[in-house]
């Protein structure tokens, strides 16, 4: 089946514990991105990848990092989490962007509470 | 910075009745494509409309790309109570980045 998977699912830390969040998707994707959902904010795009090795910001990269050594994988690292980090997380994925683009695939979200 | 601005922001009505959705931006977008989200879960892409004023059908959904392609609508026949969610709209600029600009969100809720 194709589809993107996030792990993990739930995740309680606590302030300046450094984690992962890991994303991989089956279906040989070249972009990738991850985006926070907040009450009122929507959704947020914090980082993208156009291929392996390519990597840029979105627009709220403050406090994160990932990296992209492998096509079907794209963790997003918070080095020093805080309590505004506090959200619901998605990686999704899209075959290419552009004219030939059939949209999006979301995994089913991580939700990160930093305590 | 694009803004997608989505309305109604909540919506609820009775199964059968019809009801659109609209998505307006100063933007120009490459493509325009609708999400529904269920709680606790990812936005499923449900269609991208990428010429404007391209008209997309999904059984009872309708969704039309403005001709400008800075706006869009979701329109639904016969609503029923399985169609309830977070509908979004998410434009899309190709070049540079291909970010994705989702919408604020339409929270549908369709009751018996």
């Amino acid at each position: 089946e194709a589809q993107v998977t996030q792990n993990p699912r739930y995740l309680i830390t606590v302030t300046g514990k450094k984690l992962t969040v890991t994303c991989s998707q089956n279906m040989n994707h070249e972009y990738m991105s991850w985006y926070r959902q907040d009450p009122g904010l929507g959704l947020r795009q914090i980082y993208y990848s156009m291929n392996v090795e390519v990597t840029d910001k979105g627009d709220v990269p403050e406090g994160y990092k990932v990296s992209r050594k492998e096509k079907r994988n794209f963790p997003l690292i918070l080095e020093s989490p805080s309590p505004n980090q506090t959200s619901l997380y998605f990686c999704a994925s899209s075959l290419k962007p552009g004219p030939r683009s059939y949209g999006y695939t979301f995994g089913s979200g991580t939700r990160l509470t930093v305590v | 910075t694009q803004l997608l601005e989505q309305s109604p922001q909540f919506l609820s009505i009775q199964e059968g009745e019809n009801l659109t959705v609209y998505c307006n931006s100063s933007s120009v977008f490459s493509s325009l494509q609708w999400y529904r989200q269920e709680p606790g879960e990812g936005p499923v892409l449900l269609v991208t409309v990428v010429t404007g004023g391209e008209v997309k059908k999904l059984k009872r959904l309708t969704f039309q790309f403005g001709d400008a392609r800075k706006d869009s609508s979701l329109h639904i026949t016969a609503a029923q109570p399985g169609d309830t969610g977070l509908y979004l709209c998410a434009g899309e600029n190709w070049g540079g980045g291909n970010k994705l600009t989702f919408g604020t969100g339409t929270q549908l809720k369709v009751e018996l």
